[in-house]
């Protein structure tokens, strides 16, 4: 079973930038996508874009498009999710989350990680 | 987008009564690619269901899930105290992948 095991909390000021790594142990790496989703307080949950890290091609959800980047290392079995030009309402707990098998429902989880952006 | 409904937006329930929860899509969920998920408090989501009625590695068989279409339901046979949590929908059919905006299940 794969595991997932996200960076820290980010504390970031308006316009800046945050990038948050997901690394992946046990199990195979490179052939299942890693989706990057995003839980603000209190509210649902919101898929960012994915990644297979075997391909190394990305998709993302159009409204991050040009706003967030997804890339792997599969030398380091990493994942990683930068988002350029924070604003607060980005304020929200990051997931990584491992996808089945050509099926994007997310079947394991990192333990999320809180960016808080502040103005 | 395919907005997804679910419903009630808060049950208050006792341990070993019976639980149905509503998701409803806006455009049909074709191969019924849709999942169900638990989160607790302060805890990640768990996946439960996927495929509409497919239980995931490890869960109990008090979960199941039905439907087609556009109308789906997860049912709790026998609420556990564990149970007490937040349920949400997810399709999988057309991207953007997409959540209900869940249902609380809290203690009566």
């Amino acid at each position: 079973q794969v595991q997932l095991v996200q960076s820290g909390p980010e504390v970031k000021k308006s316009g800046s930038s945050v990038k948050v790594s997901c690394k992946a142990s046990g199990g195979t790496f490179g052939n299942h996508a890693i989706s990057w989703l995003r839980q603000a307080p209190g509210q649902g949950l919101e898929w960012m874009g994915t990644i297979t890290p075997m391909f190394g091609i990305s998709n993302y959800a159009r409204k991050f498009q040009g706003g967030v980047t997804i890339t792997a290392d599969e030398s380091r079995t990493t994942v990683y999710m930068e988002m350029i030009s924070l604003r607060p309402e980005d304020t929200a707990v990051y997931y990584c989350a491992r996808e089945g098998f050509h099926t994007p429902y997310f079947v394991s989880w990192g333990q999320g990680t809180l960016v808080a952006v502040s103005s | 987008d395919i907005v997804l409904t679910q419903s009630p937006g808060t049950l208050s329930l006792s341990a070993g009564e019976r639980v149905t929860l509503s998701c409803r899509a806006s455009q049909t969920v074709v191969d019924n690619y849709l999942a169900w998920y638990q989160q607790k408090p302060g805890q990640t989501p768990r996946l439960l269901i996927f495929d509409a009625s497919k239980r995931a590695t490890g869960i109990p068989d008090r979960f199941s899930g039905s439907g087609s279409g556009t109308d789906f339901t997860l049912t709790i046979s026998r609420l556990e105290p564990e149970d007490f949590a937040v349920y949400y929908c997810q399709q999988y059919y057309v991207p953007p992948w997409t959540f209900g905006q869940g249902t609380k299940v809290e203690i009566k």
